[in-house]
C-alpha cells in the first residue's frame, strides 16, 4: 500500500481554520485518498475522500495537489468538537470488497483552543 | 446514513475465559465487514476481513483460532476472543461498507474496550 505522511499533532484555535496536510509521494492512479477522524475512545468517522479534484462537503473540504503527491484537509470553523486524530489514507480501488480495508497510520492529533 | 452498531462497548472479563463482540450494519446489508484492534496510545491495526458466508481472512501476525470471527448474515459479524490473557485487553473496532448504495467509504463501529483481568 502506498504510504502517507503527517504531521504527529496540529493545534488550533476555535473558529478559525485548520489546515491539515498528507503528503503521499508514491500514490498510484487508482489510489483514493480518503480522510477518516477518531474522537477520543469512539471508532473512526468518515470525513471525506476524493481522487483528483478538489471536494467539499458539510464537514470539510479537501485540496489535492496538481500531481497528486500531497493533499489538505481544510476545517473551515474549528470547534472543539473537531478535536480528534485526523487519518489521510489511500485506498486502491482495483480489486473486490478486501479492498476496502484501510490501512490507519498514526495520524495527526488535532487540539483545538477555545 | 449508514450505522454499525457494536456490542458490548465494554467487557472486563476473567483471564481464560471466552469473550464474543458483536458487529451488526443497522440498515444495510455487508457481505464483507472488518476487524480493527487499537491499543493505547497507537493507531488501528488491521485483524481480519469478515466474509459473509465464507471464512474471513486474517492479517499476518493475527492466530486465528485465538480470534475466530463469524459472518453468518448480511447484517452481523462476531468477533470471538478465546482464552483471553492480559495482553488482549486492547479496543475491538468492526467496519463495513454499504455496498447497495455504491459508497466507497466505511462506516465504523463506536469499538468496544476489553480488559482482561
Amino acid at each position: 500500500d502506498a504510504k502517507t505522511t503527517q504531521p504527529n499533532s496540529m493545534e488550533s484555535n476555535e473558529e478559525e481554520p485548520v489546515h491539515l496536510p498528507c503528503n503521499h509521494s508514491t500514490i498510484s492512479g487508482t489510489d483514493y485518498i480518503h480522510w477518516y477522524r477518531q474522537l477520543p475512545s469512539q471508532g473512526p468517522e468518515y470525513v471525506i475522500h476524493g481522487l483528483t479534484s478538489n471536494v467539499n462537503n458539510r464537514m470539510a473540504s479537501l485540496a489535492i495537489a496538481e500531481d497528486r503527491k500531497s493533499s489538505t484537509l481544510i476545517l473551515h470553523r474549528a470547534t472543539l468538537r473537531d478535536a480528534a486524530v485526523y487519518y489521510c489514507i489511500l485506498r486502491d480501488v482495483t480489486g473486490g470488497g478486501s479492498n476496502y480495508k484501510l490501512t490507519f497510520g498514526k495520524g495527526t492529533l488535532l487540539t483545538v483552543n477555545p | 446514513g449508514a450505522v454499525v452498531s457494536q456490542h458490548p462497548s465494554r467487557v472486563i472479563c476473567k483471564s481464560g475465559t471466552s469473550v464474543k463482540i458483536e458487529c451488526r450494519s443497522l440498515d444495510f446489508q455487508a457481505t464483507t465487514m472488518f476487524w480493527y484492534r487499537q491499543f493505547p496510545k497507537q493507531s488501528l491495526m488491521l485483524m481480519a476481513t469478515s466474509n459473509e458466508g465464507s471464512k474471513a481472512t486474517y492479517e499476518q501476525g493475527v492466530e486465528k483460532d485465538k480470534f475466530l470471527i463469524n459472518h453468518a448474515s448480511l447484517t452481523l459479524s462476531t468477533l470471538t476472543v478465546t482464552s483471553a490473557h492480559p495482553e488482549d485487553s486492547s479496543f475491538y473496532i468492526c467496519s463495513a461498507r454499504e455496498q447497495a448504495s455504491g459508497a466507497n467509504v466505511l462506516t465504523f463501529g463506536a469499538g468496544s474496550r476489553l480488559t482482561v483481568l
